[in-house]
């Protein structure tokens, strides 16, 4: 699976959008975008995920440039409860693709949002 | 509450004694994921089943870590011989096969503290 690269960390106003940035350079053409998060002593929560085109559900959006070389999350009004670590993750897409049943975290953006 | 449920969530053992966890996933879910996570660092993956079948297991960290999940259902994870070194957050998830790219559902993990 590709690398990722994230910042460290970032603060937000609450009510802001937060706009977390994902590098993933060496992404290859089957390999889709992930987004989870983690709040401090729970496990990880899925977020979304997206192949080429910019995705929304209930929680966040997900713009993928056109060469998907990068990503970002946003989450449009942040809260309190929006603080956590967010992880990027590329992975091979298909239920029986190698790799497909694999998660490879690296170690996030841990996202305080203040009020 | 219908997610995965590990049991239980702490636990404190001596070094050198055998642990055993529980992983309860989502019921209609035959996926299953074991990962640990150490302090500081993101969620790094054990082993995986697809029903019975222990499909991957080359990442379990060492011959003292063992999983079964013996009916398809409930999972086990067991360290033998306890380190200091395997003090951690050990998370299960699980997902639904047969669909592209279904999102992994984590439980709450167990703690383990090796004294």
């Amino acid at each position: 699976d590709a690398k990722t690269t994230q910042p460290t960390s970032m603060d937000c106003a609450e009510g802001r959008a937060a706009n977390l940035p994902c590098n993933h350079s060496t992404i290859s053409g089957n390999e889709y975008v992930y987004w989870y998060r983690q709040i401090h002593s729970q496990g990880p929560q899925y977020i979304i995920h997206g192949l080429k085109n910019n995705e929304t559900n209930e929680m966040a959006s997900l713009i993928i440039t056109e060469d998907r070389k990068s990503s970002t999350l946003i989450l449009p009004h942040a809260t309190l409860r929006d603080t956590a670590v967010y992880y990027c993750i590329v992975r091979v897409g298909g239920y029986s693709g190698a790799g497909s049943y694999q998660l490879t975290f690296g170690k996030g953006t841990k996202l305080s949002v203040i009020p | 509450d219908t997610g995965v449920s590990q049991n239980p969530r702490h636990k404190i053992t001596k070094r050198g004694q055998n642990v055993t966890f529980r992983c309860d996933p989502i019921s209609e879910h035959n996926r299953l994921y074991w990962y640990r996570q150490t302090l500081g660092q993101g969620p790094e993956f054990l082993t995986y089943f697809q029903n019975e079948a222990q499909l991957e297991k080359s990442r379990l960290l060492s011959d003292r870590f063992s999983a079964e999940r013996p009916k398809g259902s409930f999972s086990t994870l067991e360290i033998q011989r306890t380190e200091q070194g395997d003090s951690a957050m050990y998370l299960c998830a699980s997902s639904a096969a047969g669909a592209m790219n279904t999102e992994a559902f984590f439980g709450q993990g167990t703690r383990l503290t090796v004294v």
